[in-house]
């Protein structure tokens, strides 16, 4: 059975840090692997999607890159805001079987970059 | 842009009754899903749908129905709603050939 887990559960950092954020995966047979934001009491906002033959995706200020073969992807967030406040999720996007095209989620990382 | 609506934001309904959460996507994806967050537990799959009138059980999904008419529209039921289903529900979508999911707003569903 796939098992995500995110490191580390809470973060928080001063404004303008550059983070990572950890996410590792036991099934390196995934079909995608995305990164989502929620902030409280909101759905899921798409961050990223990185495809499973690919090593690293890039949006704006944001970073992931995806070692399947060590069942690893990190989220880097360079230059920190208030605004980026919020809980991300890692989520993999199964590959094969019964669970084909099925989301299995990390519990997330709640981060809070302070003024 | 894809756009998944859930048409209420909050609910609240009382022990008993039964409770239609309705989540509508304008993309043309063939897969729709339902899932509850609720704290500690992540986010946990209800059913989901990989085609019109098609439906699928996800991991809990004791004492709720689905229903998917329209290719677009995918409906969560709440048969007689208990009050451990108060939760976030999730709705959500994709296209079938390696895009990733879009998700709605959610609806926060209080049962008293």
């Amino acid at each position: 059975k796939q098992e995500v887990t995110q490191i580390p559960a809470a973060l928080s950092v001063p404004e303008g840090e550059n983070l990572v954020l950890n996410c590792s995966f036991t099934d390196s047979a995934i079909y995608n692997l995305q990164w989502f934001r929620q902030d409280p009491g909101k759905g899921l906002t798409s961050l990223l999607l990185i495809q499973s033959s690919q090593r690293e995706q890039t949006s704006g200020r944001l970073n992931a890159s995806l070692d399947k073969s060590s069942g690893r992807s990190t989220l880097y967030i360079a230059a920190s805001q208030p605004g980026d406040s919020a809980t991300y999720l890692c989520a993999v996007i199964h590959a094969g079987g019964t669970s084909y095209g099925k989301l299995t989620f990390g519990q997330g990382t709640i981060l809070t970059v302070h003024p | 842009d894809v756009k998944v609506t859930q048409s209420s934001r909050y609910l609240v309904k009382r022990t008993g009754e039964k409770v239609f959460l309705e989540c509508v996507q304008d993309m043309d994806h063939e897969n729709m899903f339902w899932y509850r967050q609720d704290p500690g537990l992540g986010l946990r799959l209800i059913y989901f749908s990989y085609d019109v009138k098609m439906k699928e059980k996800g991991d809990i999904p004791e004492g709720y129905s689905v229903s998917r008419e329209k290719k677009e529209r995918f409906s969560l039921i709440l048969e007689s709603a208990s009050t451990n289903q108060t939760s976030m529900y999730l709705c959500a979508s994709r296209p079938t050939g390696g895009r990733g999911y879009t998700f709605g707003s959610g609806t926060r569903l209080t049962v008293v």
